[in-house]
C-alpha cells in the first residue's frame, strides 16, 4: 500500500531564498507523481505531474524531480516570493488497479516572509 | 470558466439531515473523482468514475454515501443521515488519462459542516 510522507510539515523562509521541499513515497511503482499547492480553505491547483519515466519537470521557477529507486521527489522553487505562500501536496499514484487513484501526503505549508 | 466547478461551496446542516453535492468537470475529461480532506490532512480518496461508470470506491465510502454520474458529465455525491464526523472539505477533480499520464484537475471543494 503506498503512503506518502512530506517533510517538514511547516517552513518559514525570507523572501528571495531557494528552497526545496520534500516528498517520499514506499510503493517505487509509479504512475505517476503530482505537486498541488493549496490556499487556505481553497481547492488545489496542479503545479507539476512527472511521469513515470520522467526524472524532473519545470515550470517557471519550480522544478520537481523523481526518484523511484529512493522513493523521493523534491519540489525546489527558486527566489521564493511571498506570493509562494500556501500548502504544497504532494501525491502519487501507482500502476495497477485505479492507476488515477491519488495518495497525497499531509503536506507543507510554507510561509515566505517579506 | 472551463474549470473544474463545485456546488454548493459551503454547507452547514443538522446531524441526520441528508445532502447532496454537485460537480461539472473540465467538459472533454471522462475521467471524475471525489476526495475528502479534513483540517491538518492531505486530501484521501473516495471514489471515481470513468464516464457514467463508477469503477472504484474507498472504504471510507460507508453506505451513508452514494455517488452518480449518470450521463457521464456532472456528478453527484450524497450522503445520508450526516454524522459530525463528516465535517470536512469534499473536492472534486477530472482529468483525461493517457496510458501514461493522469493529470488531476481539483475544483473548489465543498465545506460541509455538520452540527
Amino acid at each position: 500500500k503506498q503512503e506518502v510522507t512530506q517533510i517538514p510539515a511547516a517552513l518559514s523562509v525570507p523572501e528571495g531564498e531557494n528552497l526545496v521541499l520534500n516528498c517520499s513515497f514506499t510503493d517505487s511503482a509509479i504512475y505517476n507523481l503530482q505537486w498541488f499547492r493549496q490556499d487556505p480553505g481553497k481547492g488545489l491547483t496542479s503545479l507539476l505531474l512527472i511521469q513515470s519515466s520522467q526524472r524532473e519537470q519545470t515550470s517557471g521557477r519550480l522544478n520537481a524531480s523523481l526518484d523511484k529507486s529512493s522513493g523521493r521527489s523534491t519540489l525546489y522553487i527558486a527566489a521564493s516570493q511571498p506570493g509562494d505562500s500556501a500548502t504544497y501536496l504532494c501525491a502519487a499514484s501507482n500502476y495497477g488497479g485505479s492507476q488515477g487513484n491519488l495518495i497525497f501526503g499531509k503536506g507543507t505549508k510554507l510561509s515566505v516572509k517579506p | 470558466d472551463t474549470g473544474v466547478s463545485q456546488n454548493p461551496r459551503h454547507k452547514i446542516t443538522k446531524r441526520g439531515q441528508n445532502v447532496t453535492f454537485r460537480c461539472d468537470p473540465i467538459s472533454e475529461h471522462n475521467r471524475l473523482y471525489w476526495y475528502r480532506q479534513t483540517l491538518g490532512q492531505g486530501p484521501e480518496f473516495l471514489t471515481y468514475f470513468q464516464n457514467e461508470a463508477q469503477l472504484e470506491k474507498s472504504r471510507l465510502l460507508s453506505d451513508r454515501f452514494s455517488a452518480e454520474r449518470p450521463k457521464g458529465s456532472f456528478s453527484t455525491l450524497e450522503i445520508q443521515r450526516t454524522e459530525q464526523g463528516d465535517s470536512a472539505m469534499y473536492l472534486c477533480a477530472s482529468s483525461l488519462p493517457t496510458a501514461i499520464r493522469d493529470e488531476q484537475y481539483f475544483g473548489p471543494g465543498t465545506r460541509l459542516t455538520v452540527t
